[in-house]
């Protein structure tokens, strides 16, 4: 099955400072990643994803690459605010034997941006 | 606006007592899954209902059953909660978009056993 390892574990940097997140995948069949952002007692939210023909997307602060030959992709926080203080989730998502499609998550970076 | 709505928030039950957490959405999306994220981990699979089929994952504990009366709602059966069964609950939807899907979360049911 995928695994998906994603480093740092925790992050910290001064507010208005760039954050990056990596993660790695293993399944060459995984096609699409997104990203989420989950604050202390809700759940997940996507912020930004990428499918496998594209190498690079951008979504004003936030920015996420691809290089499908590594199998890593990459999380770019720019100018970073108190509120994106969160614990970042990467995932690859494949199409699974029942037809559905099913994320695999990375352990989750905890992201802390100190005023 | 369109949403993945969880009730309750909060659920407290005691040891093998059992529980039901609903899930519910106005996405029109045709696949809902349930995940179990505890405390400093990521979400974990359960199971999935692709339209009317069900999906169990291997690893899925016997005590964990699903429901999916219509499109729009989908339930969480704990049989017999034990302590370890204490974390978040989370329910997600997606469609297929012809080659990859978005899943979207709900806001969580937060479980206790006592």
């Amino acid at each position: 099955g995928e695994n998906v390892e994603q480093h740092p574990s925790t992050l910290s940097v001064q507010e208005g400072d760039s954050a990056v997140i990596k993660c790695t995948y293993s399944d060459s069949a995984s096609n699409y990643f997104p990203w989420y952002k989950q604050e202390l007692g809700k759940g997940p939210q996507l912020i930004i994803d990428i499918r496998s023909n594209v190498g690079e997307k951008k979504d004003q602060r936030i920015a996420v690459t691809l290089n499908k030959t590594a199998k890593h992709f990459s999380l770019h926080i720019t100018e970073t605010q108190p509120e994106d203080s969160a614990v970042y989730f990467c995932a690859a998502s494949r199409r699974s034997g029942a037809g559905s499609y099913q994320l695999t998550f990375g352990k989750g970076t905890k992201l802390s941006v100190i005023p | 606006d369109a949403m993945v709505i969880q009730n309750p928030r909060y659920q407290v039950t005691q040891f093998g007592k059992p529980v039901t957490l609903s899930c519910s959405q106005t996405l029109n999306h045709n696949v809902m899954y349930w995940y179990q994220q505890k405390s400093s981990q990521a979400p974990k699979l359960l199971f999935h209902y692709y339209d009317k089929d069900f999906n169990n994952e291997a690893d899925t504990p016997d005590n964990f059953q699903s429901r999916r009366p219509n499109t729009s709602f989908c339930f969480l059966d704990i049989r017999s909660p034990g302590l370890g069964d204490a974390a978040m609950y989370l329910c997600a939807t997606s469609r297929d978009l012809g080659g990859y899907n978005e899943q979207f979360f709900g806001p969580g049911t937060r479980l206790t056993v006592l």
